[in-house]
């Protein structure tokens, strides 16, 4: 069935590292794919998107391009600071279910 | 402009009882979705909700259930809660499913439920 794999966490970087969290997906048609992040005690925030292959979501550093050959979107930012600790959810949207489809999440700590 | 808005936040109930979780969207916004967030199950969606009817829905028992008032304001019920009901219960908003919209879906901060 449908499906989005992240790599498993925590990843722990220390500040201005470079950042890669790996999120492959199985799905039918041509989803559109989202980076979603969670802050403690909080819901989830958009971070980026991109509705077709080749397209290239970006926001506050972070970016992420739609691999349609490789069926990935691998979530990038060059420089990490402590504030983006957090869990990164990647997710794709299955518009005949009207639904998103979640990874596991990935915890990302950074270290001073 | 105003964001997701979810309350009650925090929830404590007792196993069989019932609870109600309100959602209002963000403005302009028609479409409601529900998920359950829990440790063991990751997020999973629960239904969605678009002018007041019930377009979609998850892999739940009859006991979730939910509905759309015509602002677009959203409920979920849960009836016979059990012990595995305890959850973080977030609200997702979007405009709609029209070509062009980018399928955006924005969340509230949820509301956390413990059933004892």
């Amino acid at each position: 069935g449908d499906s989005v794999t992240q790599m498993e966490g925590p990843v722990t970087l220390s500040e201005e590292a470079f950042l890669t969290i790996n999120c492959t997906y199985t799905a039918t048609g041509y989803p559109s794919l989202f980076w979603y992040v969670q802050y403690p005690g909080e819901g989830l925030q958009l971070l980026l998107k991109a509705t077709k292959a080749d397209d290239k979501g970006s926001n506050k550093g972070f970016e992420a391009t739609y691999r349609k050959e490789t069926t990935s979107f691998h979530l990038e930012k060059g420089s990490v600071q402590v504030s983006d600790s957090a869990v990164y959810f990647c997710a794709y949207m299955d518009t005949g279910r009207r639904a998103l489809t979640f990874g596991s999440g990935t915890r990302l700590q950074v270290q001073p | 402009k105003a964001g997701v808005t979810q309350t009650p936040r925090y929830l404590i109930k007792t196993r069989g009882q019932q609870v109600t979780l309100s959602c209002s969207p963000i403005s302009g916004h028609r479409s409601v979705s529900w998920y359950q967030q829990t440790p063991g199950q990751g997020l999973q969606f629960l239904f969605e909700y678009f002018s007041e009817t019930q377009r979609n829905k998850g892999n739940f028992p009859g006991r979730f259930s939910g509905r759309q008032f015509s602002n677009s304001r959203s409920e979920m019920n849960v009836s016979t809660l059990e012990l595995g009901d305890s959850a973080l219960y977030l609200c997702a908003s979007s405009r709609g499913w029209q070509a062009g919209s980018g399928y955006e879906q924005y969340f509230g901060p949820g509301t956390r439920l413990t059933v004892t």
